[in-house]
């Protein structure tokens, strides 16, 4: 079956302007999460959603938020880019139950210049 | 101090040689997730466990949930499993990663 796919692979910005990034789960998958990875903090939790509902929410300001459609597919939405948004973004799906496991899309490479 | 603590850091080793990776945390969790990435950025899980040993292969993941204590093991390591090992806890409030452990094995 279908992995979980992100969209798009890279992405070049300029500061100040805003950006959206789409995830599509695997089939049957109705739990979508977000995450940011640097090189100075590694891999953090930015938020999750379950069944078009935010589930979680890490700690970032306020100009990174989400949503999730009734497919499950989700987008990200980071607003005023800053350069230190530079990133892998991830997402990865999962059941409904956390325990059975997560499944990482390949991730989104943005560059805010 | 992180709440998720990997050991080591970075670690080199020679083409079949046995291989431990350590992950240590401090909060109460629901499971624990190994994941291997590659340089380009893919993540791969590798095992969730909430309890005793896992085996997969070459791999193999213990945990104590006493201790809060994990290890990843590698049997036979080959250069193909050079990559980035990252713990992390599965907690109601989502995942909590460690820092990751940058494997090279040299053949």
């Amino acid at each position: 079956k279908a992995g979980v796919t992100q969209t798009p692979r890279y992405l070049i910005k300029t500061r100040g302007q805003q950006v959206t990034l789409s995830c599509s789960p695997i089939s049957g998958h109705r739990s979508v999460s977000w995450y940011q990875q640097t090189p100075g903090q590694g891999l953090q939790f930015l938020f999750e959603y379950f069944s078009e509902t935010q589930r979680n929410k890490g700690n970032f300001p306020g100009r990174f938020s989400g949503r999730q459609f009734s497919n499950s597919r989700s987008e990200m939405n980071v607003s005023t880019l800053e350069l230190g948004d530079s990133a892998l973004y991830l997402c990865a799906s999962s059941l409904a139950d956390r325990a059975y496991g997560y499944t990482f899309g390949s991730g989104t490479r943005l560059t805010v210049v | 101090k992180n709440e998720v603590e990997q050991s080591p850091q970075n670690l080199t080793a020679q083409e079949g040689e046995f291989i431990t990776i350590n992950c240590s945390y401090s909060v109460g969790i629901s499971a624990l997730h190994w994941l291997q990435q590659h340089p380009g950025g893919g993540i791969v899980s590798l095992f969730m466990l909430s309890s005793g040993k896992k085996k997969h292969g070459r791999l193999i993941a213990t945990i104590n949930i006493q201790e809060k204590h994990s290890s990843l093991h590698i049997t036979a390591s080959h250069p193909r499993d050079s990559a980035v090992y990252i713990c992390a806890a599965v907690r109601a409030d989502g995942l909590t990663f460690g820092k990751g452990t940058h494997l090279i094995i040299q053949p």
